[in-house]
């Protein structure tokens, strides 16, 4: 099945610091997600990017859309402490009922 | 606003036994998705619902397992008999509109099975 690459699997940064995840696949998504994941909690939407090469902000959150559409990237700019949990890509399968194929996450940790 | 209302949050049982997981889908949306989620395997997609229809029930990982929605505003997913294996937090998500709109996540369900 599809796979969405997520690494490495641990980042740790200083209060303040920017941060920026990838996300990749072999296969082409239509659509790419990024949600966080705080403990005890669903994944909860961050960010949705529907078209290739679309850069959407959203606060201190930029992502984008890969112009190949195999890839993703999250920007966090000016981390504060209530950054950390797990950040996830999804891709959208452009065909087979449009499922989601999430990646295996990134735990942020934010020391202040 | 309410969100996806998933119950029991936490559940304890011994392998053999029926689990009866349950999900309540923000009012109004028509697509209801069940996950679960390890630490081998991240998020998986288990069976999803369209208008109460299952449309895709591929990652149903036997027959042990079971989903069904009576009706729009209510969803369970069963497992009979329970094994240690399928300790995991499963998730129940739900999506109004079309594929291009975001899936909205409950808090989840912590399944331990002793």
């Amino acid at each position: 099945g599809q796979q969405l690459n997520q690494s490495p699997q641990s980042m740790f940064i200083q209060e303040g610091e920017d941060v920026s995840m990838n996300c990749t696949s072999s296969s082409i998504f239509n659509t790419w997600l990024w949600y966080k994941q705080e403990p005890g909690e669903g994944p909860v939407l961050l960010i949705a990017l529907y078209k290739a090469g679309e850069l959407t902000s959203n606060g201190r959150l930029t992502a984008q859309f890969g112009i190949t559409r195999k890839d993703s990237f999250l920007n966090i700019s000016a981390s504060i402490p209530s950054d950390v949990g797990i950040y996830f890509c999804a891709g959208q399968d452009p065909g087979a009922n449009s499922k989601l194929t999430f990646g295996k996450g990134i735990t942020l940790s934010v020391r202040p | 606003d309410a969100g996806v209302i998933q119950s029991p949050r936490h559940e304890v049982t011994e392998m053999g036994q029926e689990v009866t997981l349950r999900c309540k889908p923000i009012s109004g949306h028509n697509s209801l998705f069940w996950y679960r989620q390890t630490m081998m395997r991240g998020l998986e997609l288990l069976i999803y619902f369209n208008n109460n229809v299952p449309i895709d029930d591929s990652g149903m990982p036997e027959d042990r397992f079971s989903a069904k929605m009576p009706n729009a505003s209510f969803s369970t997913l069963k497992i009979q008999p329970s094994e240690p294996r399928d300790s995991a937090v499963y998730f129940c998500a739900s999506r109004l509109g079309g594929p291009l709109r975001p899936q909205h996540f409950g808090d989840g369900t912590r399944l331990s099975i002793l």
